[in-house]
């Protein structure tokens, strides 16, 4: 399946502050890519979806111009948090379809707001 | 909203069979069921998915009842590593349809 890796594992910032997270799909290119927030001991919750050349489409409730996303090239999307809150806090994973109806997920980036 | 059901938890002796099972009473005729493993800390793991017919891949089996009303997924021989949480999930298999995550059962294996 198509392997997929994100960028940082863990970052610590301090309030205020922006933190970009980078998704990489490392054998397949994707047009789209999904990226997800997870809380503790919550489900995944899809935050928008990521398209190569043209404007991220945004689930409700999640804003635009605070989580910011360029899907510059068909194997790299990039999320950042702008001007993160300790609540912005979360487990944020991307994910990537491999074209045979099949998602692959990445690791995982942990965000730490203090 | 999630279209499946599924148990909160559940616990396995290593070794045996490990059972998920899960509802999706209002599938459409065009969806998929596809199954997901979330090990702690770490991104979301495919596993399987099936229209109708029963399938088996390495990792486990997908047995789908005849009126598509539900589904089990199985862990032939569970080990240690299969600690998870197990995500039924139904969608149309097109590339461009994220997934949409339900709160997924917990498997515990236990030595």
């Amino acid at each position: 399946g198509a392997v997929v890796s994100q960028h940082p594992s863990r970052v610590i910032c301090k309030s205020g502050t922006s933190v970009k997270i980078e998704c990489r799909s490392l054998d397949f290119q994707a047009t789209t890519m999904f990226w997800y927030r997870q809380f503790p001991k919550k489900s995944l919750m899809l935050m928008a979806t990521s398209n190569e050349g043209s404007k991220a489409t945004y689930e409700q409730g999640v804003e635009k111009d605070k989580f910011l996303i360029n899907h510059a090239s068909l194997t790299l999307s990039t999320l950042t948090v702008t001007s993160a809150h300790p609540e912005d806090s979360s487990f944020y994973i991307c994910s990537v379809w491999s074209g045979e109806s099949e998602q692959f997920f990445g690791p995982g980036t942990r965000l730490t707001v203090l | 909203d999630a279209k499946t059901t599924q148990p909160t938890s559940m616990d396995c002796a290593e070794g045996r069979a490990a059972n998920l099972p899960c509802n999706h009473s209002t599938i459409s005729g065009n969806e998929y069921v596809y199954w997901y493993r979330q090990i702690h800390s770490q991104g979301p793991q495919y596993i399987i998915h099936g229209l109708k017919n029963n399938e088996t891949n390495e990792m486990a089996s997908l047995i789908i009842t005849e009126d598509r009303k539900s589904s089990t997924l199985i862990l032939p021989h569970a080990t240690l590593r299969d600690t998870a949480v197990y995500y039924c999930i139904v969608r149309v298999a097109s590339w461009a349809n994220n997934l949409f995550f339900g709160t997924g059962t917990r498997l515990t294996v236990i030595p």
